[in-house]
């Protein structure tokens, strides 16, 4: 069964840069999607972006200035950098796998990184 | 204004059914879409109930109970996700989303009590 394991800081100041890692254990890059999704604290789901197996990233574009995901195929983890980060990107992140049309049946899960954003 | 759009809440009462809906921002065709719908309890991550865009194409999740299904009312542009049967445990919040415009486009949630 495939498990996404995460870890990353988790408290960082204002202006600095947010890096999140993914682990894929017991299964295959090929063939899916890899996203970040991220919950602010009350708040909804909002998709940060995409990158396949092969290295094609999406980005949502209201982010895109300030992402970058990428991907190392030899350790099968799934990294997320964010940079300039203000309170506004306190929340919890996710990094999951997608599947399906466009990707967007995302079926497995990180547990979540809580990362807050505070001076 | 958003590109998909949920009430914030929904009440039901156990044994009753509910109707989350998920609306389109008018010139986005609920037709020419698949509509995802996620259940998120506190605690877990999402988890992917179902898609659906039309009777012959649609796609339910492992293990998803078949209480779960999905529809759509083309004179309001909306997915609707359809729970029959309530239970405690149905207690939760939903999401839609669609891919739209080379992104992945969450609505806002809809928070279902069952009381």
């Amino acid at each position: 069964q495939v498990q996404l394991q995460q870890w990353g800081a988790g408290l960082l100041k204002p202006s600095e840069t947010l890096s999140l890692n993914c682990t894929v254990y017991g299964g295959s890059l090929i063939g899916f999607y890899w996203s970040w999704i991220r919950q602010p604290p009350g708040k909804g789901l909002e998709w940060i972006g995409e990158i396949s197996h092969s290295g094609d990233t999406n980005y949502n574009p209201s982010l895109q200035s300030r992402v970058t995901i990428s991907l190392d195929t030899s350790n099968k983890q799934i990294s997320l950098h964010l940079t300039s980060v203000t309170a506004a990107d306190t929340a919890l992140y996710f990094c999951a796998r997608g599947k399906g049309y466009s990707n967007v049946i995302f079926d497995t899960w990180g547990e979540g990184s809580l990362v807050t954003v505070s001076s | 204004q958003p590109v998909v759009t949920q009430p914030t809440s929904l009440s039901a009462s156990p044994g009753a059914s509910a109707s989350v809906t998920c609306t389109l921002l008018s010139g986005i065709d609920v037709d020419d879409y698949r509509i995802y719908w996620y259940q998120r309890k506190p605690g877990s991550p999402p988890r992917f109930l179902l898609r659906y865009r039309s009777d012959s194409d649609k796609q339910q999740g492992s293990g998803v109970p078949s209480r779960f299904s999905g529809s759509k009312d083309d004179s309001a542009n909306a997915g609707l996700l359809l729970i029959s049967g309530l239970q405690s445990e149905d207690e939760a919040d939903y999401y839609c989303a669609i891919w739209y415009s080379n992104s992945v486009i969450f609505g806002g949630g809809t928070k279902l009590t069952v009381l």
